[in-house]
């Protein structure tokens, strides 16, 4: 079945700093990928999300590549700011299938 | 900005009893979710329905029932409650490939 592995379950960082957070998957479809966020005691929202091979998306200053090859899609950002601090889901869906599966999620810490 | 609503936003439960988890959307979306959100294990879909009349399992539907009685609500019930069930449950309105959170209901089950 379909999975999704968020291997880091807690990143803490300096404000300023680069981040990227890891998202490999597996399915035998063409998937959608998708991010999203969470802040404290808040409800998850969609950040950015994918379905094309090797192009580039972004939002909010974060972005991410699918690469089907390697079947992954890792979010990056070149320099983290204090509300940034949230957690991170990276989950996929099947093409005309609207079910999401989600990772185990990332909690990203900016300090200052 | 899609709109989700829940009630209870927090519930204390005896073990044995019944819940009721409300969800609202004024979306006009035709699916709707109910996930559980514990630490170490994401978001995990419980059911969850293609629209009016309509539920369909997720990947934990052991002791939950689902109903969706109009395109707007969709409840979770748990017939008899347990401690294991004692969560953070979200419910979820969406199109075709985004799906919009409400704010959460906190359940703990004693």
């Amino acid at each position: 079945g379909d999975s999704v592995t968020q291997t880091e379950g807690l990143v803490t960082l300096t404000k300023g700093l680069p981040v990227m957070l890891n998202c490999t998957y597996q399915t035998t479809y063409s998937p959608f990928l998708f991010w999203y966020v969470q802040h404290l005691n808040e409800a998850p929202k969609l950040l950015l999300k994918s379905s094309t091979d090797n192009k580039r998306t972004e939002h909010q200053g974060f972005y991410a590549t699918l690469h089907k090859s390697s079947s992954s899609f890792h979010l990056q950002k070149s320099s983290v700011q204090l509300s940034d601090s949230a957690l991170y889901f990276c989950a996929l869906s099947e093409p005309n299938y609207n079910v999401l599966y989600f990772g185990s999620g990332t909690k990203l810490t900016v300090e200052p | 900005e899609a709109a989700v609503t829940q009630s209870p936003r927090n519930k204390v439960a005896v073990t044995g009893g019944k819940v009721t988890l409300s969800c609202n959307q004024t979306n006009n979306h035709n699916n709707m979710y109910w996930y559980r959100q514990d630490t170490g294990h994401g978001l995990r879909l419980i059911h969850y329905s293609y629209g009016a009349g309509s539920t369909e399992k997720g990947d934990i539907p052991d002791g939950y029932k689902a109903s969706r009685p109009s395109q707007e609500n969709f409840s979770l019930i748990l017939e008899l409650a347990t401690p294991s069930q004692t969560s953070v449950y979200f419910c979820a309105s969406g199109d075709a490939d985004t799906q919009y959170f409400g704010p959460g209901t906190r359940l703990l089950v004693l």
